[in-house]
């Protein structure tokens, strides 16, 4: 079966460094997404690997292992604004997105 | 606005009563899909059109669900004789070929089953 796991939830403080780590097994790989969701809200775009290693996209950081099935979501600087839900998702051999469940991080002041 | 729009945000029905919801993409956009979400849970895929063609729909999807997309622009999703379990956010996404292929959502449609 496919699976993608990732932490139900994490907690971190204003302004500190969290790291969220994703790990997946699916029907071959065609690129892995990460997407933000605030409560109630639609998910939307922060990230896409499919390559190894870390792309950077301002605060925002994401990291690939292909060989691991690995990737982790990089925050830095963090604002309360950043409490959502973080969604890991792979395209898989049919090009189609499989989802985690999704971390929910709760930012402390 | 030249998001995704979806259209009703909120639709309270009873039990046995048919549901249609409408997703109007991007306009450049030729993927359509249809998800559904539950609290606490990631995106289930529904069904995904490219154009006006239906190219894939979930196993998990009963036959009292439907969806079509006539004109390869809006699409539908109705659901038929629901029940208490259909009560979820639908969310409609859309993207343009090519391998990255970015999802694009509207704001959903919650629906709540009595």
């Amino acid at each position: 079966g496919q699976n993608i796991d990732q932490p139900t939830e994490m907690t971190a403080t204003e302004g500190a460094i969290v790291q969220i780590n994703c790990t997946y097994q699916t029907s071959g790989f065609n690129g892995l997404f990460w997407y933000q969701q605030h409560a109630g809200e639609a998910p939307t775009f922060l990230s896409y690997n499919v390559l190894d290693g870390l792309e950077e996209k301002g605060r925002f950081s994401s990291f690939l292992s292909r060989s691991k099935g690995y990737s982790y979501l990089l925050l830095k600087e963090l604002q309360m604004k950043d409490s959502a839900s973080y969604l890991c998702a792979v395209k898989d051999s049919n090009y189609q997105l499989i989802w985690g469940a999704g971390t929910k991080l709760i930012i402390k002041p | 606005d030249t998001g995704v729009s979806q259209d009703p945000r909120h639709k309270i029905t009873k039990r046995g009563q048919n549901v249609t919801f409408r997703c109007d993409p991007i306009s450049e956009h030729n993927r359509l899909y249809w998800y559904r979400q539950t609290l606490g849970q990631g995106p289930e895929f529904l069904t995904y059109f490219q154009n006006e063609a239906q190219l894939e729909k979930s196993r998990l999807l009963s036959d009292r669900f439907s969806a079509e997309r006539p004109k390869g622009s809006f699409s539908t999703l109705e659901i038929q004789r629901t029940e208490q379990g259909d009560s979820a956010m639908y969310l409609c996404a859309s993207s343009r070929d090519g391998e990255a292929g970015e999802l694009f959502f509207g704001e959903g449609s919650r629906l709540t089953v009595l």
